[in-house]
């Protein structure tokens, strides 16, 4: 099972609406990750945080806000989304051990719709 | 660039017979290869990883197999069982580099009865 949790696993939102994603992870890992999957299409990289500092944005509007409170916690704030915004959001970790390899471990995603 | 590919989209296999799952990946630079299953509705689960200083690495009824002079990638699952239904994706990365995990198209693997 994974140890990356993800909140709601469900969410429906209005274009003008403000809804947030969350994330936490107790594995003591140093980097998390935000991924957003369209169906049968792979996971395509939002953004990395890397010690509670954003290291890593992929060119994502604006509309997705990313924020990492502390090194258990991610958020992904989403504002003013679009229809094609609907996917699912999923949540990653890893131990960001340059030595030994970065293993990426994910949570169960977030499913989005945008109405 | 990095991009990471696969040969087939889908493969179907009976019940109890082995399954090879196969990526190719472009990026010479690559170094750490994950494979990753995905069943339906839910995240991808790590099931192997394997270094570029290793040809085969073998888990529990999985292998990987590293051929980096063709820069192919394959995954062999033994027995294969009806739970092995799922998708299937390679990623690569760079270690020591960025944190960044570049995902292959994925493979949908069917496991009839």
């Amino acid at each position: 099972d994974t140890e990356v949790t993800q909140t709601p696993k469900h969410l429906v939102m209005g274009m003008t609406n403000k809804k947030s994603l969350k994330c936490e992870q107790h594995m003591g890992h140093r980097a998390m990750y935000w991924y957003k999957q369209k169906a049968k299409k792979p996971p395509e990289l939002m953004f990395v945080y890397s010690y509670e500092k954003l290291s890593i944005n992929e060119s994502v509007p604006s509309r997705f806000s990313p924020e990492c409170p502390n090194s258990s916690l991610l958020n992904l704030h989403l504002h003013a989304l679009q229809p094609e915004d609907s996917a699912l959001y999923l949540c990653a970790s890893s131990s960001f051990d340059r030595g030994s390899g970065n293993t990426i471990y994910f949570g169960e995603g977030s499913w989005l719709t945008v109405v | 660039g990095e991009s990471v590919g696969l040969h087939l989209p889908t493969l179907s296999v009976q019940e109890g017979d082995n399954s090879i799952i196969n990526c190719a990946y472009s990026n010479s630079a690559s170094d750490y290869f994950i494979w990753y299953k995905q069943e339906s509705g839910k995240g991808p689960q790590f099931i192997i990883d394997i270094r570029s200083n290793m040809d085969k690495r073998q888990g529990q009824r999985v292998t990987v197999l590293l051929n980096k002079t063709v820069k192919h990638l394959s995954l062999q699952i033994a027995a294969t069982q009806p739970g092995d239904s799922a998708v299937y994706f390679c990623a690569e990365s760079i270690q020591g580099g960025s944190e960044k995990l570049v995902f292959g198209k994925g493979t949908k693997l069917t496991v009839n009865p």
